[in-house]
């Protein structure tokens, strides 16, 4: 059993309209989650984190957690072609030196 | 201004070689991660240093040996490169008490044939 999952994708929105990515991992006790985007050919880069149940906005991005579902999204509004990109979902579990489990990453198409 | 930086980021080498990639931080860091990211974009992990001390040890082949002169330095040899090596390696960093916030290096992209 995969311990974060998401959909490979590609997920493709017109411009403009909501991206809203998933995300589902299989540790209870995770404490904190985070969003990484990765554009083709680059690094990760961090975008977004959440600790506690509910919503949590930066600008566009939107984390949402559910921890008694185990469930995490990240939804971008006003989706823009420069959000083209994988986003992988990443989970941390609580206490110690504990590593970082990586979802696949779902791949975002954003169509002008 | 290079946050996290590597070298190289192109490394083409023949099988049976040995080779190694370097990684530097200046953000102040105290904790380093080395990631295999294979063809199918996953990203998986492979070591940690904290503070110079090995904390993460995944099931990865002897032949992969890491090195951390520093807490601002890691570095990760390879012996006896196979083709299964070739990958996209990153290197990382944060804070062990922000451990899920990770600052990524360029990567280098490891081609063996």
């Amino acid at each position: 059993q995969k311990e974060v999952e998401q959909n490979s994708g590609p997920l493709s929105v017109p411009e403009g309209a909501i991206a809203s990515l998933n995300c589902t991992y299989s540790d209870r006790g995770s404490q904190s989650f985070f969003w990484y985007r990765q554009y083709s050919g680059k690094s990760p880069e961090l975008i977004m984190f959440i600790y506690s149940n509910g919503d949590k906005e930066d600008g566009r991005f939107t984390a949402q957690l559910n921890k008694a579902s185990q469930y995490v999204s990240l939804l971008i509004r006003d989706s823009q072609p420069s959000d083209s990109a994988t986003y992988l979902c990443a989970v941390f579990p609580s206490g110690g030196y504990q590593k970082v489990t990586f979802g696949t990453g779902t791949k975002l198409q954003v169509i002008p | 201004d290079t946050a996290v930086s590597q070298t190289p980021k192109y490394l083409v080498t023949q099988m049976g070689n040995d080779k190694s990639i370097k990684c530097e931080q200046n953000l102040g860091h105290d904790t380093m991660y080395w990631y295999k990211q294979d063809s199918k974009k996953f990203l998986k992990i492979m070591f940690s240093y904290n503070n110079k001390e090995l904390i993460i040890n995944e099931t990865v082949p002897n032949r992969f040996s890491p090195k951390s002169p520093d807490k601002a330095h890691l570095n990760l040899h390879i012996n006896s490169l196979e083709l299964g090596d070739s990958a996209v390696y990153f290197c990382a960093s944060s804070q062990v008490t922000l451990a899920g916030e990770q600052y990524f290096g360029p990567g280098t992209r490891l081609t063996v044939t």
